[in-house]
């Protein structure tokens, strides 16, 4: 079974701190992927990195940056934390088999930023 | 920008009762995926689908791309209490980003 793990499930945190999110993947997978998801909004992609050391930003990218120095290790990080980053944080990693991208999401990550 | 419109976006239903939902594009992909999202979880995934018109069966579950590849349904017979959840799906126009539906919350009754 693949697995991606999610380092923490729930955090809490101040306003202005410099937040960490660790995941890692067991499947030696390409791609990896960080999304948020808020009621009403749905998923949206944050960054993703297709390869050690490359990332791309997705949708809303401002306020995070990432980190991917292994392949089986993507970070997400909030360089100051702020209240609207309060959300559900999903990492994701996927593979391709022929003209399927099959991707996998960890358990997520309830950031709540005071 | 490509959307992925799912409806119903509530479904609030008798254990026992059959459902189907549906997952509508514009835009053609290459697969679909769906998955069941639960309370503070993340999502899991069901199914890929990649050929049109393809049909797949997960126990009480059947899940269906569309012959041109712009939409799917899923159809759950004699739903339980255990199928309640947010169904995702989420297409992928065969690059390795993924476009994702607004989301159908299924409730079952017992």
């Amino acid at each position: 079974d693949v697995k991606v793990t999610q380092s923490s499930r729930y955090l809490v945190k101040r306003t202005g701190e410099k937040v960490f999110l660790e995941c890692v993947q067991d499947m030696d997978h390409e791609n990896m992927f960080w999304y948020r998801q808020d009621p009403g909004l749905g998923l949206r992609l944050i960054y993703f990195s297709y390869d050690v050391k490359m990332k791309e930003k997705g949708d809303i990218p401002e306020g995070y940056s990432v980190s991917r120095e292994k392949k089986e290790r993507f970070s997400l990080i909030l360089e100051s934390a702020s209240t609207n980053q309060t959300s559900m944080y999903l990492c994701a990693s996927s593979w391709t088999s022929g003209r399927a991208y099959i991707q996998y999401f960890g358990a997520g990550t309830r950031l709540s930023v005071l | 920008t490509q959307l992925l419109e799912q409806s119903p976006q509530f479904l609030s239903i008798q254990e026992g009762e059959n459902l189907t939902v549906y997952c509508n594009s514009s835009s053609v992909f290459s697969s679909l995926q769906w998955y069941r999202q639960e309370p503070g979880e993340g999502p899991v995934l069901l199914v890929t689908v990649v050929t049109g018109g393809e049909v797949k069966k997960l126990k009480r579950l059947t899940f269906q791309f569309g012959d041109a590849r712009k939409d799917s349904s899923l159809h759950i017979t004699a739903a339980q209490p255990g199928d309640t959840g947010l169904y995702l799906c989420a297409g992928s126009p065969g690059t390795y980003k993924y476009i994702f539906g607004t989301g159908t919350r299924l409730k079952v009754l017992a």
